[in-house]
């Protein structure tokens, strides 16, 4: 049993650059979530997805979409890399929403030069 | 909408002594409350929650939390730390039936066991 798997691991991109993260969970669970986590400031919402076919934004959404492309998969993508979204990246998810455990994924190390 | 305050970016600890880390949060109601630990370079790890009920809930590892409605609050203890309880630990705060559907984390409390 995987879990929730993200791809890559670590990546460093130019600013201006595009790429997507992919993330996929093997629990048949609804809901899946974006976050980000920078030094000092905890893990912050970007998207989520509360169920297939349907996305909302988080607290941070400005410069990313994202793509709930079944039940299993929920992708992140940066059109254009900045370099205040050097951070690292999880990706999260739950069988009830917030009642629910929410089970991470091991993060993606992501650098923007 | 809710935040969540951990007041002690870090604390030190011998081993073998007792530990409370304290989480404060802001919501209308009674929300649903989580403590995660993070070891470093890993993904986050639930230890445990709160949804309703006996307001002191056991977790894995052998730490334990209590909900107090009047304060505001839902620290974390541990008897007896041990070195690999060195980590980052997470308050998180999800709002039952509405709101954003994440948690709200609070900044992370780092944890240093002294040997």
């Amino acid at each position: 049993n995987a879990g929730v798997t993200q791809t890559p691991k670590f990546q460093v991109l130019k600013t201006g650059q595009s790429m997507t993260l992919q993330c996929a969970q093997d629990m048949n669970h609804n809901s899946m979530y974006w976050y980000r986590q920078d030094p000092g400031m905890g893990l912050r919402l970007i998207y989520y997805s509360a169920s297939e076919g349907t996305t909302d934004k988080g607290e941070v959404p400005n410069g990313y979409n994202v793509s709930r492309l079944n039940k299993r998969e929920f992708s992140l993508r940066l059109e254009s890399a900045a370099p205040s979204q050097t951070s690292v990246y999880f990706c999260a998810s739950s069988e009830f929403g917030p009642a629910g455990e929410q089970y991470f994924g091991p993060g993606t190390r992501l650098t923007v030069t | 909408a809710q935040s969540v305050t951990q007041p002690d970016i870090h604390i030190t600890v011998s081993e073998g002594a007792s530990l409370e880390l304290r989480c404060n949060y802001s919501y209308g109601a009674t929300p649903y409350l989580f403590w995660y630990v993070q070891s470093p370079g890993q993904g986050l790890q639930l230890l445990l929650k709160y949804f309703s009920g006996d307001t002191l809930v056991q977790g894995i590892k052998g730490f334990e939390a209590e909900f107090k409605r009047s304060q505001s609050s839902f620290n974390l203890r541990k008897p007896s730390v041990h070195w690999s309880d060195a980590a980052e630990y997470f308050c998180a705060v999800g709002a039952p039936g509405g709101g954003a559907d994440g948690l709200t984390f609070g900044k992370g409390t780092h944890l240093i066991i002294q040997p």
